[in-house]
């Protein structure tokens, strides 16, 4: 079993629609958690970290729960730039280490 | 600032040879590393860098080395290419305290045939 999940997609949404991801990851000792963007053939990039309690960044928000062990992300007002792969990634710290653990990502396509 | 850089950006080797990958970032981030990313598969982590001087192995180390003699530069050696190591090449750094935000290069695209 992946220590992180992702649903690849891709999702086809129209322009305006409202969007949302989730992700399952297996290890306990997993402490924080994220979503990066990737561009088609470009780098990861930091989306935004996710918090227990929640948090939004404009049309973004995410959303954790830790007793069942996934994260979300929701767009809101989906717009065409919106369009990119969204990783998940879990930072698992244990004693003596921690470590990135990449989700493969969920793909998004916004069309017109 | 240019961040995160790399080169090159593709490559094609033939299976025996050997290459270095080159990996250079501005920032004084004291935290380096090389990721390679495989369809299907999410970034694994190859080696990493705490700061100059020391490296350790990641997930995938097998068949690549690094070196770390400045805080600058990290570059990854690929001792003799293997078809197996056909996939894009990511170097990333990030503050030590922070590795939860890396900065991505733009990559390296390595084919061996």
């Amino acid at each position: 079993r992946k220590e992180v999940e992702q649903d690849p997609g891709p999702f086809n949404v129209p322009e305006g629609a409202t969007v949302a991801f989730n992700c399952t990851y297996s290890n306990s000792a997993s402490q924080s958690f994220f979503w990066y963007r990737q561009d088609c053939r470009k780098e990861p990039k930091l989306l935004m970290s996710v918090y227990s309690s929640g948090n939004e960044d404009g049309r973004f928000t995410a959303q954790l729960n830790r007793a069942s062990q996934y994260i979300s992300l929701l767009i809101r007002d989906s717009k065409l730039s919106d369009s990119a792969t969204y990783l998940c990634v879990v930072n698992v710290r244990n004693t003596g280490f921690q470590k990135l653990v990449f989700g493969t990502g969920t793909r998004l396509l916004v069309s017109p | 600032n240019a961040g995160v850089t790399q080169t090159p950006k593709f490559q094609v080797l033939k299976t025996g040879q050997s290459m270095t990958l080159q990996c250079a970032q501005d920032m004084n981030h004291e935290y380096m590393s090389w990721y390679r990313q495989d369809p299907g598969m999410g970034l694994r982590l190859i080696h990493y860098s705490v700061g100059a001087g020391i490296t350790d192995q990641g997930e995938v180390p097998n068949g690549y080395n690094v070196s770390r003699s400045t805080t600058e530069d990290f570059p990854l050696r690929l001792l003799s290419a293997a078809p197996s190591q056909t996939s894009v090449y990511f170097c990333a750094s990030s503050y030590r305290g922070r590795r939860d935000e890396q900065f991505f290069g733009p990559g390296t695209r390595l084919t061996v045939l």
